[in-house]
């Protein structure tokens, strides 16, 4: 059973970096088969893609974070990262790490993904 | 930016028949995926590729297409199904390739 894990911390100040870790057991973030991903769901509203890394390092973001956002990966300790620069009080959420498994696209659309398994989340607050 | 859209809540009683839609110019041409969110818990996936359900989740749960709308209906409704349901899909651009809807809410009276 594959099983994910946010580490991080709780609180962030304006302007600074917020950086967050997920430690993935029962699979491994070398596998070629699934994107390592992160989404965040701010207090009381819906769910928001931020992006994903695969093994062979390539990433794609949201384009309304790609400015601010890095993902990265360390095989060695099955981990894969965020961070998120010049955070403010909009960046407040719950962050969730999550593996997703690539479609193949149908006629006429493009390959795209989706989610199996996710980790708790950790809620992070920006504030001074 | 493209947009999935679905209802913000949907209400039925015990034993009843709950259908939540999600709306989107790309899903004629791209799966949808539906997730499950109890309050206070992660997000857990009960339909993937329109129809098909993953081991684990009740036959209950059951996913349609037509068009440019998809749906999750959920058979027989228990008060355990009360949660918020996200469809999520992508666009036909590759710009977005992760989208989620809004969010319904389902409450069972």
């Amino acid at each position: 059973q594959v099983q994910l894990q946010e580490s991080g911390p709780g609180l962030v100040k304006p302007s600074e970096t917020l950086s967050l870790t997920c430690t993935v057991s029962g699979g491994s973030v070398s596998s070629g088969s699934y994107y390592w991903s992160w989404i965040r769901q701010a207090p009381g509203k819906g769910l928001e893609w931020i992006g994903y890394i695969y093994y062979s390092g390539s990433t794609k973001y949201s384009p309304s974070l790609k400015s601010r956002v890095t993902i990265s990966a360390d095989t060695s300790k099955n981990q894969f990262s965020l961070k998120l620069s010049s955070v403010t009080a909009a960046d407040t959420a719950v962050y969730y790490c999550a593996r997703a498994k690539l479609t193949p696209p149908l006629v006429g659309g493009l390959a795209h993904y989706y989610f199996d398994y996710w980790g708790r989340g950790t809620l992070v607050t920006v504030s001074s | 930016s493209y947009e999935l859209t679905q209802s913000p809540s949907v209400s039925v009683s015990p034993g009843q028949t709950a259908r939540i839609t999600c709306s989107g110019n790309a899903l004629p041409t791209h799966y949808a995926y539906w997730y499950q969110q109890r309050p206070g818990q992660a997000p857990v996936l009960v339909i993937f590729k329109d129809t098909e359900r993953p081991s684990g989740i009740p036959e209950r749960f059951s996913g349609s297409s037509s068009g440019t709308t998809v749906t999750l209906t959920i058979s027989r409704v228990q008060a355990e199904d009360e949660a918020d349901y996200y469809c999520q899909s992508a666009d036909s651009s590759g710009t977005y390739p992760v989208v989620f809807g809004g969010g319904t809410k389902l409450t069972v009276l």
